[in-house]
């Protein structure tokens, strides 16, 4: 069964602090991985998204990296700001007979504190 | 360029009654898909329409059907509706077959049931 995991479910940290939160999963065939923010009630916004030969992408502030062999991915978050504040979901796709299909983590709830 | 809308942002209903949300995808995007994020959770499938064909499903009950227009925007219709049936309804687009470009998603509809 394709699973999706995240850790940790939530984290606050102070702003201005660096953090990394983190995804495991057991999606197979793979074929990319995408890291979302979502803020409460609204839709998620993309922030990255890595295929199977890709090991980091950078959006600003935010940095995924991708280890296809161990399956895992991390988002590093540097120099956080209080617009940080949002749940991040982690969603991997794979292709079940030519069908994409997105298997989504429940997310990480980050809260940044002042 | 417009983005991933959809209406109306929130809704209530009483057991039983049915409900109909729209979308409109993003400009140039010709395939939605809907998703139902429980509070705390991450998007659960619900299915993906691609040429006013539903293309895809997850596991929901007949209950749950749609609609996609000529001009790519979509409907979700949801009959005899439940207490669980509460959740924020995500619609997201793309274009199909690129599978390697994210998907957007709308800001999403809030439902509640009593």
């Amino acid at each position: 069964k394709n699973q999706v995991e995240q850790s940790p479910q939530s984290l606050i940290i102070l702003e201005g602090k660096n953090c990394t939160l983190q995804c495991n999963y057991t999606v197979s065939p793979f074929s990319n991985l995408r890291w979302y923010k979502q803020d409460t009630g609204r839709g998620p916004v993309s922030l990255t998204i890595m295929t199977f030969s890709e090991n980091t992408k950078s959006n600003g502030r935010y940095t995924a990296t991708l280890d296809a062999d161990t399956k895992q991915s991390s988002l590093h978050i540097t120099a956080s700001q209080l617009s940080d504040s949002a749940s991040y979901i982690c969603v991997v796709s794979g292709r079940n007979f030519g069908n994409e299909k997105l298997t989504f983590g429940t997310g990480t709830r980050l809260t940044i504190i002042p | 360029d417009a983005g991933v809308t959809q209406s109306p942002t929130h809704l209530i209903k009483t057991r039983g009654q049915q409900v109909t949300l729209r979308c409109s995808p993003k400009s140039g995007h010709d395939t939605v898909s809907w998703y139902q994020q429980a509070l705390g959770q991450g998007p659960q499938f619900i299915f993906q329409y691609y040429e006013e064909e539903e293309r895809q499903r997850g596991n929901f009950p007949d209950r749950f059907s749609g609609h996609q227009f000529p001009n790519y925007s979509s409907e979700l219709n949801v009959n005899a509706l439940l207490l669980g049936d509460s959740a924020l309804y995500l619609c997201a687009s793309r274009i199909y077959g690129q599978t390697r470009e994210t998907q957007y998603f709308g800001p999403g509809t809030r439902l509640l049931v009593l």
